[in-house]
């Protein structure tokens, strides 16, 4: 059964480091996302990306933030300088076009930690 | 704006006694509904949707759910619980349009006891 794979499963990194998370989707889905989930709360939206380009982008999603898709199978989400509350769960879904039909398959999530 | 609001963030049920996890919603659009299972340190599993079709739904491992629009609700149920049913159960809409982000609820966690 197809699935979506993120890599590392865990990364701990230092205050101010940049750090790469990376999924790669189901290979026929066009809609990708992020969320995050800081232990203990809710799944969050962080950014949804279709057609090459950021579709939608929550608050959390500041300038520290980017994603690329930066090859035909692979998309990843870009923290710049990370901050202490950066630590969560990141997970990555995506999702076939077409509206309402399709679900999102979540991958099993990178826990990063910021130390 | 749409938003979830899950009552009980724990609940417990005996083995084979009836689970019910209750899930409200906001939306100003018709919405689309969904429940999301989550094992320890594993990722989202959809457990069932609720797109439009029926207004009961029913899901992997049992669980259906029902849409009632006049209570703006779309509550969990599976009659008999199993061991394997302890997880964070979460609640999410979407809207129709655009992007279909799914927005969650705080999440139930769900102990079954022997």
């Amino acid at each position: 059964e197809p699935e979506v794979t993120q890599t590392p499963s865990h990364q701990v990194t230092q205050m101010g480091q940049e750090v790469i998370l990376r999924c790669v989707p189901i290979s026929n889905h066009l809609y990708f996302y992020w969320y995050r989930q800081i232990l203990g709360q809710k799944v969050e939206f962080l950014v949804s990306f279709y057609n090459n380009e950021i579709s939608e982008k929550s608050e959390i999603f500041d300038d520290q933030f980017s994603v690329e898709r930066p090859d035909g199978s692979n998309f990843t989400l870009k923290i710049r300088s990370t901050k202490l509350e950066d630590s969560a769960m990141y997970f990555c879904a995506s999702r076939t076009p077409g509206t309402g039909n399709t679900e999102a398959f979540f991958g099993q999530g990178t826990r990063l930690t910021v130390v | 704006a749409q938003s979830v609001t899950q009552l009980g963030s724990h609940v417990s049920v005996s083995e084979g006694a009836l689970v019910l996890l209750r899930c409200n919603y906001s939306s100003s659009v018709p919405p689309y509904l969904f429940w999301y299972v989550q094992y320890p340190n594993q990722g989202l599993q959809l457990l069932l949707k609720y797109t439009s079709a029926a207004t009961l739904v029913k899901g992997i491992n049992g669980f259906e759910a029902e849409f009632k629009k006049s209570e703006t609700s779309f509550h969990l149920t599976k009659p008999s619980a199993h061991m394997s049913d302890a997880a964070e159960y979460f609640c999410a809409v979407s809207d129709r349009f655009g992007n279909e982000k799914l927005t969650f609820g705080t999440g139930t966690r769900l102990t079954i006891i022997p």
